[in-house]
């Protein structure tokens, strides 16, 4: 019964594809993020919202776009994509001033 | 801006205590996390301080000094299956609207 679902888990892809990767919590938190870890392991906040709405976007490209179609979801859709985006893409929840539930991530390979 | 430092590598044995240093600066201050990561997983929750003082939970505990910036996580009874990242990370803001990520302190337990 995973708190934080994403999928999928492993992605490989061409430069200049465009590709989504889907996020889902049964937790019913209110907030949801999406965090990106490079390869040296640096885990860095990309989007956060709150009820369906963006509270935060940390100076994020535009070819990438997050989307919430409910509270309980929260997809993202990377356009064109580079060399520089392989990494690992974590998905995560909390409930305000408690802590984060992070998903398993997803590791996108771009070739 | 933020800034989060912790040790890149720690190596520590079975059974021993180990101690894993946490100085921060940042815009704001709404609490400070400890988060465990195995390799190719997801960070799990392992804490959280907001005020001074000394967390125990376990064989784990956190302290937290405000006005130094300074947090540390400490491990008693080291088990091999405590090998893994472990990384500090604050809420600048109110809300939890984000978390604030240090490179993480990788701890190896040897027998």
């Amino acid at each position: 019964d995973t708190a934080v679902s994403q999928t999928p888990k492993y992605l490989v892809t061409q430069m200049g594809n465009d590709k989504s990767i889907k996020c889902e919590q049964n937790l019913g938190h209110d907030t949801m993020y999406w965090y990106k870890q490079d390869s040296k392991k640096f885990l860095k906040i990309m989007f956060s919202y709150n009820n369906k709405e963006l509270i935060i976007n940390e100076t994020v490209p535009n070819r990438f776009s997050p989307k919430s179609p409910d509270k309980a979801h929260l997809n993202l859709h990377i356009n064109s994509l580079e060399l520089g985006d392989s990494a690992v893409y974590f998905c995560a929840s909390s409930q305000m001033e408690a802590e984060a539930f992070f998903g398993q991530g997803t590791r996108l390979t771009v070739v | 801006g933020q800034n989060i430092d912790q040790p890149t590598e720690m190596t520590a044995t079975e059974g021993a205590i180990v101690q894993i240093n946490c100085t921060y600066q940042t815009s704001g201050f709404n609490g400070l996390f400890w988060y465990q990561q195995h390799a190719g997983e997801a960070p799990t929750f392992l804490s959280y301080n907001v005020l001074d003082g000394l967390e125990e939970k376990g064989r784990f505990s956190s302290f937290l000094s405000r006005s130094k910036g300074y947090s540390y996580l400490l491990l008693k009874e080291l088990q091999m299956k405590d090998s893994a990242s472990y990384l500090c990370a604050v809420s600048p803001n109110t809300g939890f609207q984000k978390l604030v990520f240090g490179t993480g302190t990788r701890l190896l337990v040897s027998p």
